[in-house]
């Protein structure tokens, strides 16, 4: 089954830097990669996700980038707030029926005022 | 937020004991999902649902049972707790399998 690996488990930035986190996916299969946002106590919160057929997308201040042929996707978020401090999950999946998606390990992103 | 409300959201029980956790949605989703999240290991999937009555088993289904007798509602049953499903438990669903949006997740004790 598909294996998704994320780096690094931990990350900590500058109020006004950029972040950057990183997954490996095994399957070439996959063709869906979401990326989550979880807050303290809550469930994770989709931000922004990006399929096989496009190489990078952006929303605002957070983008995502995608290499087939190496298997990995990344994260990028600039100028970074304070409020963008939580746990990010990274998944892949074949977005088709039943999309069970497969989680990175995390990464807890501490965003320094 | 996606209309995704689990009950409870706090439960202590006893090894042994049954359990049944409530996930409802009032989006008219097909597709809904119990997830479990541990220290290390993100979210793993238990058991997932594409319809009523029909449902199939995740990466981490031993020990877990699911029902889905109404396209709202999909209930996850821990037939004999043990400590090992000490956990917090998420709930998600998605419209046609691709977005999937998550409930606000119920933490699990069993002692």
């Amino acid at each position: 089954g598909e294996n998704v690996e994320q780096h690094p488990s931990t990350l900590s930035v500058q109020e006004g830097d950029s972040a950057v986190i990183k997954c490996t996916y095994s399957d070439s299969a996959s063709n869906y990669f979401p990326w989550y946002k979880q807050e303290l106590g809550k469930g994770p919160q989709l931000i922004i996700d990006i399929r096989s057929n496009v190489g990078e997308k952006k929303d605002q201040r957070i983008a995502v980038t995608l290499n087939k042929t190496a298997k990995h996707f990344s994260l990028h978020i600039t100028e970074t707030q304070p409020e963008d401090s939580a746990v990010y999950f990274c998944a892949a999946s074949m977005g088709n029926a039943g999309n069970m998606l497969t989680f990175g390990g995390g990464t807890r992103l501490m965003v320094k005022p | 937020d996606a209309g995704i409300t689990q009950s409870p959201r706090h439960k202590v029980t006893e090894t042994g004991t049954p359990v049944t956790l409530r996930c409802h949605q009032t989006e008219n989703h097909r597709y809904m999902y119990w997830y479990r999240q541990d220290p290390g290991h993100g979210l793993r999937l238990i058991h997932y649902s594409y319809g009523v009555k029909d449902t199939d088993k995740g990466e981490v289904s031993d020990g877990y049972s699911v029902s889905r007798s109404k396209t709202e509602d999909f209930l996850l049953t821990l037939e004999s707790a043990t400590s090992s499903q000490t956990s917090v438990y998420f709930c998600a669903i998605s419209a046609w399998g691709a977005e999937a949006f998550f409930g606000q997740g119920t933490r699990l004790t069993v002692v």
